[in-house]
């Protein structure tokens, strides 16, 4: 079974711009999640997707957003790019229960870079 | 509120010694808690979970956890470390939101 693939890997805009990532999960998981890794804050919490209802979201501001397609491919997106938005964005998807003791799964990560 | 600290940033051992690492959760839940280990430049993998079934957890590549409710803590151990067990190591609580809440994390450096 293929694991989270995510796309693309790496990533260099410049302030103002707006960016897209991709995730793809494990097929049959209905459940995405991403979230922002930095050497400053660690790992937080951005937002979950199941079944293309956003479900739950992090303390983020609005220039970051999602959506969830009907084959369980999510994106994100970040609009008007800050030099702090660079980081490491995880993917995680889950089994088709998504109760809190199903394990998430993680893609590799896009690694994005904002000079 | 829910959080979850991990003691000691980086942890060194010697190749084939005891690795500990630490792990306190604050929760007014029944918690399930998570250790994830992360290799350089790479996502994270799944070691081991508790989701109240067993105090005592056994996860993959040696890697065990016991639950201690009355020490609000989630270590990790393993009898005897290698060179490859030098990576990145996340506890981490699962809170009502389905939301991970992370520890800062530990560095594992193994020594030969």
């Amino acid at each position: 079974k293929a694991g989270v693939t995510q796309t693309p890997r790496y990533l260099i805009k410049t302030r103002g711009q707006q960016v897209t990532l991709s995730c793809s999960p494990i097929s049959g998981h209905r459940s995405v999640s991403w979230y922002q890794q930095t050497p400053g804050q660690g790992l937080q919490f951005l937002f979950e997707y199941f079944s293309e209802t956003q479900r739950n979201k992090g303390n983020f501001p609005g220039r970051f957003s999602g959506r969830q397609f009907s084959n369980s491919r999510s994106e994100m997106n970040v609009s008007t790019l800050e030099l702090g938005d660079s980081a490491l964005y995880l993917c995680a998807s889950s089994s088709p229960g998504a109760g809190p003791t199903d394990t998430q799964y993680f893609g590799p990560g896009t690694r994005l870079t904002v000079l | 509120a829910q959080s979850v600290t991990q003691l000691g940033s980086h942890v060194s051992v010697s190749e084939g010694a005891l690795v500990l690492l630490r792990c306190n959760y604050s929760s007014s839940v029944p918690p399930y808690l998570f250790w994830y280990v992360q290799y350089p430049n790479q996502g994270l993998q799944l070691l081991l979970k508790y989701t109240s079934a067993a105090t005592l957890v056994k996860g993959i590549n040696g890697f065990e956890a016991e639950f201690k409710k009355s020490e609000t803590s989630f270590h990790l151990t393993k009898p005897s470390a290698h060179m490859s067990d030098a990576a990145e190591y996340f506890c981490a609580l699962m809170d009502s939101n389905y939301q991970l809440i992370w520890g800062a994390g530990t560095k594992l450096i193994i020594k030969p």
